[in-house]
């Protein structure tokens, strides 16, 4: 069964750097995703991707969070100066279209730590 | 926006009991309501779904309901077994593809 994968499992990073997290969508899928976790709360949505553009963002995805898909299989979300509070599980979702369009496939998240 | 309301956070259960969880979400465009599985340090797994043009939705042990008049829908596992643990997650969507509102969870133990 296809899925979307996540690398890396963990990051751990110092407060201030940069870090860019990669994904997989699974590969017919037109609809890509971003949410996070932090430990022990509910599942937050960040952004949704579709058409090359951002389709949707929460309040959460300031202009430190910026997603890209630079080429026709990655989609990437980079956090340019990380703070202490973005530690947190980053899921990777992708979708389909049509009717199944809002069923949500989600990756086995990226672990980011800031230190 | 949405803000989607889950009820109880923990539930604890015995083997073969039934279980209910219970959300409530407050955007009267929302239409698709998934529920999520999540295992201690999974991937949240997609367990049922219903859309709004439906009340009722079974999968083997698993249903859900859905009142659009009071906004609420609910998940029902029966014959619970103890792999049945996990975090159960409700969300609100749209049509739109777009995103997901979850609830809070609610940390589900099965004991045999």
């Amino acid at each position: 069964e296809p899925e979307v994968t996540q690398t890396p499992s963990h990051q751990v990073t110092q407060m201030g750097q940069e870090v860019i997290l990669r994904c997989v969508p699974i590969s017919n899928h037109l609809y890509f995703y971003w949410y996070r976790q932090i430990l022990g709360q509910k599942v937050e949505f960040l952004v949704s991707f579709y058409n090359n553009e951002i389709s949707e963002k929460s309040e959460i995805f300031d202009d430190q969070f910026s997603v890209e898909r630079p080429d026709g299989s990655n989609f990437t979300l980079k956090i340019r100066s990380t703070k202490l509070e973005d530690s947190a599980m980053y899921f990777c979702a992708s979708s389909f279209s049509g009717l199944a369009k809002n069923i949500q496939y989600f990756g086995a998240g990226t672990r980011l730590s800031v230190l | 926006g949405e803000n989607v309301e889950q009820h109880p956070s923990t539930l604890s259960v015995q083997e073969g009991d039934s279980a209910v969880i219970k959300c409530t979400y407050s955007d009267s465009a929302s239409n698709y309501f998934p529920w999520y599985k999540q295992e201690l340090g999974k991937r949240p797994q997609l367990i049922i779904d219903i859309r709004s043009n439906v009340g009722e939705k079974k999968d083997q042990r698993i249903a859900v309901t859905l009142n659009k008049t009071a906004k609420h829908f609910s998940l029902h596992i029966t014959e619970t077994q103890p792999e049945d643990s996990a975090v159960y997650f409700c969300a609100a969507g749209n049509q739109a593809g777009t995103a997901l509102i979850f609830g809070k969870g609610t940390t589900l133990s099965v004991s045999s």
